[in-house]
């Protein structure tokens, strides 16, 4: 079993919809979550971390299920701008591992 | 504030060729470093991480190797590529204790 799981995709949604990505992870020790953007033959950035509490950031929502060790990233209103690759990554090994999903590929369409 | 380099940007390197890619870091003490390897269409494999000068942990054996000469520098080399090592190469760091990682711009490898 992979470390890290997720969908790849492609989710196509129309411009405005509403769409969710999950995470499941294997490692019970993982520390922290995070939720990645990579632009096509681009280096992924930080999009936001997942707090154990759930956490928003504007159109964005993260949350985290230690017990069924999961995680979550909903999109709402989607824009154009939002098409790309969403990786699920979580640090382990007393803070030193970066460990990536292999990614879900979202194209929003007008 | 912190900056990443990673170079260069694309190679294409014959088959049975060394390879040597370099990243440095500007701007922070002793960050963690990493190299992934991401093959096309394909998610980020973790390659090499580093804690500190000439420390490397590596996560997949094959015919790569990394070395940290010094704090900020991080090299990935090769002494004969293999078809398989194409791909889309990545450095990263992070602030020892810190979550967040950064990463240069990737260099597209291409083995022929």
């Amino acid at each position: 079993r992979k470390e890290v799981e997720q969908d790849p995709g492609p989710f196509n949604v129309p411009e405005g919809a509403t769409v969710a990505f999950n995470c499941t992870y294997s490692n019970s020790a993982s520390q922290s979550f995070f939720w990645y953007r990579q632009d096509c033959r681009k280096e992924p950035k930080l999009l936001m971390s997942v707090y154990s509490s759930g956490n928003e950031d504007g159109r964005f929502t993260a949350q985290l299920n230690r017990a069924s060790q999961y995680i979550s990233l909903l999109i709402r209103d989607s824009k154009l701008s939002d098409s790309a690759t969403y990786l699920c990554v979580l640090l382990s090994n007393a803070g030193n591992m970066l460990t990536f999903g292999g990614g879900t590929r979202l194209m929003v369409k007008p | 504030s912190q900056t990443i380099h990673q170079w260069p940007a694309t190679l294409v390197q014959p088959v049975g060729s060394p390879l040597s890619l370099e990243c440095t870091v500007e701007g922070t003490s002793n960050p963690n470093l990493y190299w992934y390897r991401q093959a096309a269409g394909r998610g980020l494999q973790l390659l090499f991480y580093s804690v500190g000068i000439g420390q490397i942990s590596s996560e997949v054996p094959q015919n790569l190797s990394a070395s940290r000469p010094q704090d900020r520098q991080f090299i990935l080399s090769s002494k004969k590529l293999l078809l398989s090592d194409s791909g889309f190469y990545l450095c990263a760091w992070k602030l020892a204790g810190g979550t967040e990682a950064f990463f240069g711009q990737g260099t597209r490898l291409t083995v022929v």
